[in-house]
C-alpha cells in the first residue's frame, strides 16, 4: 500500500530554519506524478507549499518563495522541504502529498490523490 | 484571505441535500480544473472530487461536483451524520502559477 510519512523536529526556534522530509513507500518516486508540501495552520485552512518533479523541477507558492527550497532524493525515494527564518506564523501542521498535474486542451488539472498523515512544527523559543 | 471564497458554514438535517459554494477567477477556476477534499477533525484531508466532477473511488454518487464560469459547487445529497467534516476546494491558479485552495466550510449535520 502506497504510504507517504512525514519527519522532523516538531519544535523550531524562531529565526532558525524548519527541515522536513517526506520517505515514500510503496511507489516510486521517479514516476510522472509530482511532490507537494501543504500546510495548515492551527484552526485555519490549507496553503499548498510547493511541488517537485523527480527531475528537480519545483513550483513555489509565491508568498513563501523565498523562504522555501523542496528537493527529492531518488536514490531514498524521499522529498525534503526546508523553510529558512522561521516565525510563528510557520507553525502548522505540513503535509506531504502526492499531486497529479496534466494539462488537457489548455485546462490545467492539479490535485492531491495522496497524502501523509501531517507532523505538527511549533515554532517558540 | 485564501484565493478561493468559501462560507464557513453550512449546516443541514440528515436526508436533506446541501450544497458548498466555491467562487474563483479566470486565472484559477475559469481556465483550469477543480478538486475538493473532505478533512475529518485530526486528520488529513482526502480527495474527494477531481476534475471539476469525477469521484474518487469508494465516494458514492451522493457526492457530486459541478463548475460554471469561475464559481464550482460540492452538492451532498441524502445527508448523512458522518458526513460531517471540513471541505476543501483547490485549482490551480495561472497567475500565481500554483495550487490554491478555498477556506474550506464545516458542515454540521443538525
Amino acid at each position: 500500500q502506497v504510504q507517504l510519512q512525514e519527519s522532523g523536529p516538531g519544535l523550531v526556534k524562531p529565526s532558525e530554519t524548519l527541515s522536513l522530509t517526506c520517505v515514500v513507500s510503496d511507489f516510486s518516486i521517479i514516476s510522472s506524478y509530482y511532490w507537494a508540501w501543504v500546510r495548515q495552520s492551527p484552526g485555519k485552512g490549507l496553503e499548498w507549499i510547493g511541488s517537485i518533479f523527480h527531475s528537480g523541477y519545483t513550483y513555489y507558492n509565491p508568498s513563501l518563495k523565498s523562504r522555501v527550497t523542496v528537493s527529492v532524493d531518488t536514490s531514498k525515494n524521499r522529498f525534503s522541504l526546508s523553510v529558512t527564518s522561521v516565525t510563528a506564523a510557520d507553525t502548522a501542521v505540513y503535509y506531504c502529498a502526492r499531486a497529479l498535474s496534466s494539462l488537457v486542451a489548455g485546462r490545467r488539472d492539479y490535485y492531491f490523490d495522496l497524502w501523509g498523515r501531517g507532523t505538527r512544527v511549533t515554532v517558540s523559543s | 484571505q485564501s484565493v478561493l471564497t468559501q462560507p464557513p458554514s453550512v449546516s443541514g438535517t440528515p436526508g436533506q441535500r446541501v450544497t458548498i459554494s466555491c467562487s474563483g477567477s479566470s486565472s484559477n477556476i475559469g481556465s483550469n480544473s477543480v478538486n475538493w477534499y473532505r478533512q475529518l477533525p485530526g486528520t488529513a484531508p482526502k480527495l474527494l472530487i477531481y476534475t471539476n466532477n469525477k469521484r474518487t473511488s469508494g465516494v458514492p454518487d451522493r457526492f457530486s461536483g459541478s463548475k460554471s464560469g469561475t464559481s464550482a459547487s460540492l452538492a451532498i445529497s441524502g445527508l448523512q451524520s458522518d458526513d460531517e467534516a471540513d471541505y476543501y476546494c483547490a485549482a490551480w491558479d495561472d497567475s500565481l502559477n500554483g495550487g490554491v485552495f478555498g477556506g474550506g466550510t464545516k458542515l454540521t449535520v443538525l
